[in-house]
């Protein structure tokens, strides 16, 4: 079976640490890669896309390591405000044919 | 900045009516999509759209389901006849590209309960 595979957390870390979550994916022909964050009851919005160099925005690095089919999403000087799940997204699937495929998430809780 | 408007916020229904859930994409994306989320549970993929029709669907996006662009700005997702089981927030997405690269934009969602 084709999945996006997560560890639930939850992530609990003081305000200004780094942390780190990983996603691992079955398949091998996926195309694209992104981490999205999504708050409690509240629609996913986009962090980033994943490259193959890897790639930072901010505070937020991720990586992707085609050969272990895992990526990863690194949060550095965690704020409150990045309290929220973030949902791994792998476009799955071959020849042209792709299906977005979520994970189920990791859940981040950042306190003072 | 753009975003995609989804309508309405809460709908609930009785079991074997029809519902219709209303979105409006992003005005220059071409690639749309549904996704649900039971409560608890991750979000799946029902189904994209490009160019006025279907080109992808998964094994939840069955007979009861259908999807239409009416106008130049509507996107609707129908279920025929709703079950308890279809109980969810059913979230829009548009996107510039298409799956193997495009980035995705959700809207709001909508909560449907099916008494």
């Amino acid at each position: 079976r084709k999945e996006v595979e997560q560890d639930p957390g939850p992530f609990n870390v003081p305000e200004g640490a780094t942390v780190a979550f990983n996603c691992t994916y079955s398949n091998s022909a996926s195309q694209s890669f992104f981490w999205y964050r999504q708050d409690c009851r509240k629609e996913p919005k986009l962090l980033m896309s994943v490259y193959s160099s890897g790639n930072e925005d901010g505070r937020f690095t991720a990586q992707l390591n085609r050969a272990s089919q895992y990526i990863s999403l690194l949060i550095r000087d965690s704020k409150l405000s990045d309290s929220a799940t973030y949902l791994c997204v792998v476009n799955m699937g071959s020849g042209g044919s792709y299906i977005p495929t979520f994970g189920r998430g990791t859940s981040l809780i950042v306190h003072p | 900045e753009p975003e995609v408007t989804q309508t309405p916020s809460h709908q609930v229904t009785q079991m074997g009516q029809e519902v219709i859930l209303r979105c409006v994409p992003i005005s220059n994306h071409l690639y749309f999509y549904w996704y649900r989320q039971i409560l608890g549970q991750k979000v799946e993929f029902l189904v994209s759209f490009y160019n006025n029709e279907i080109s992808e669907k998964s094994e939840i996006f069955d007979d009861q389901f259908s999807v239409e662009r009416p106008d130049g700005s509507n996107f609707t997702l129908k279920i025929r006849s709703t079950k308890l089981e279809d109980s969810a927030m059913y979230f829009c997405a548009s996107s510039g590209q298409g799956t193997t690269s495009g980035e995705q934009y959700f809207g709001p969602g909508t909560r449907l309960t099916v008494t």
